[in-house]
């Protein structure tokens, strides 16, 4: 079954930094893979997605993702990290299989310092 | 468009009871699907209902239950409370070419 990996279950960068969270997925066909942002007491916020049309993805509040089929990967970055951008991020692979079911990373926390 | 709503946003509740939460989706969406979120296991798929089937499940017992009705407005139960129930029960719905899922604000249950 489909799956993906987040690599660093917390990472710490400066305001103004770049921002790179890792994520590798594990599937036989063609994935649709996304990142979710969940803020504390939140529910999940669909930051961008990758559905095969374009391998680098542009999503909300300055994020991007590329997808590298070559390295099974599909990290998300922005250039400049900005103190709102605290907050815990997941990767997550649509499961093939009858019905809609999403297969979630474990989550990086990311932490912005001033 | 109003989003997916879910209650209540926070439950307490003793160890053997049963607990109903509410979803519903984005109008227009037919597909609406369940998941727990606990620190130690992280986010987990339960369930999802399409057109009032239950379609595809996670593995989690029994005693989790749900169910769609024709106004695609689902609910989940949960019978016989465990401490270990307590997490952040989320719901998404999803539009019939499956592109995404949007998530609700999510109910905190507690059991105690």
């Amino acid at each position: 079954a489909q799956s993906v990996t987040q690599l660093g279950s917390h990472v710490s960068v400066s305001e103004g930094a770049l921002v790179l969270l890792r994520c590798n997925y594990s599937s036989s066909v063609p994935p649709y893979l996304f990142w979710y942002v969940q803020y504390p007491n939140q529910g999940l916020q669909l930051l961008l997605k990758y559905t095969s049309a374009a391998t680098l993805v542009k999503g909300i509040n300055g994020f991007e993702a590329e997808f590298k089929k070559s390295e099974t990967s599909f990290h998300l970055t922005k250039p400049s990290a900005h103190m709102s951008d605290a907050a815990e991020y997941f990767c997550a692979v649509w499961v093939e299989d009858s019905g809609y079911a999403l297969n979630f990373g474990k989550g990086t926390s990311l932490l912005v310092t001033p | 468009k109003a989003g997916v709503t879910q209650t209540p946003r926070y439950l307490i509740k003793t160890r053997g009871q049963q607990v109903t939460l509410s979803c519903s989706p984005i109008s227009g969406h037919r597909s609406v699907s369940w998941y727990q979120q606990t620190p130690g296991q992280g986010l987990q798929f339960l369930f999802e209902y399409f057109s009032e089937t239950q379609r595809n499940k996670g593995n989690f017992p029994g005693r989790f239950s749900g169910r769609q009705f024709s106004n695609s407005r689902s609910e989940m139960n949960v019978s016989t409370l465990e401490l270990g129930d307590s997490a952040l029960y989320l719901c998404a719905s999803s539009p019939p070419v499956r592109t995404e899922a949007f998530f609700g604000q999510g109910t905190r249950l507690t059991v105690v």
